[in-house]
């Protein structure tokens, strides 16, 4: 089955810096990689995501990237706000759309 | 559109006793619905994919008569926590999609159990 890796597991940076979440994964067969940001004690919330066939995309201040060869894809937040800090799953799921997550990423947005 | 809703938020039981928890698609038809569980600062773990109108796919080291799953229509699945241990207490959140091309997984709130 798929194996998907998260890094780093926390991250803080300064409110309006840049900040990047990378993924690896293991199976070649999986096409969809959406990106999770979940606060405290609720249910994740879908930010952005990306197929494989696609390289990049862009939302605003946050981007996806995929390298299917390397098989690991980023996630970057530019012109951080206070209300970006949360945890972030990365995820990767196949036709059987079940999806893998990675182990979350703590994001502290500092003022 | 595409609206998840999970019910309870919250529930406290005793051990022993068995919970239900509920998961609804309100404004689609979602014949896979997926139960996943999170413990305390970790990820997501898939539990089991709900298959409508046949037997549920459990992953690994999930026992499936402990965590009864019926999805019975294409809009509801529900999942049965049996004789309840206080190490089964977690947040249990399902998901489901349309299962059109493109159409992304849409969680439910999740459900907060404490078994005591």
């Amino acid at each position: 089955g798929e194996n998907v890796e998260q890094h780093p597991s926390t991250l803080s940076v300064q409110e309006g810096d840049s900040a990047v979440i990378k993924c690896t994964y293991s199976d070649s067969a999986s096409n969809y990689f959406p990106w999770y940001k979940q606060e405290l004690g609720k249910r994740p919330q879908l930010i952005i995501d990306i197929r494989s066939n696609v390289g990049e995309k862009k939302d605003q201040r946050i981007a996806v990237t995929l390298n299917k060869t390397a098989k690991h894809f980023s996630l970057h937040i530019t012109e951080t706000q206070p209300e970006d800090s949360a945890v972030y799953f990365c995820s990767g799921s196949g036709s059987a759309r079940q999806l893998t997550f990675g182990s979350g990423t703590q994001l502290t947005v500092l003022p | 559109g595409a609206v998840v809703s999970q019910h309870p938020s919250w529930v406290i039981c005793k051990s022993g006793t068995s919970v239900k928890i509920e998961c609804r698609s309100l404004d689609f038809q979602a014949t896979t619905m997926f139960w996943y569980r999170q413990f305390p600062k970790q990820s997501l773990m898939l539990m089991a994919t709900s298959n409508e109108g046949s037997k549920a796919t459990y992953e690994q080291g999930v026992e499936k008569d402990k965590f009864l799953i019926n999805h019975a229509s294409l809009t509801l699945s529900t999942l049965t926590v049996t004789s309840a241990h206080p190490e089964d207490s977690s947040f249990y959140i399902c998901s489901a999609t349309p299962g059109t091309v493109n159409s992304p997984l849409h969680f439910g709130n999740g459900t907060r159990l404490t078994v005591t």
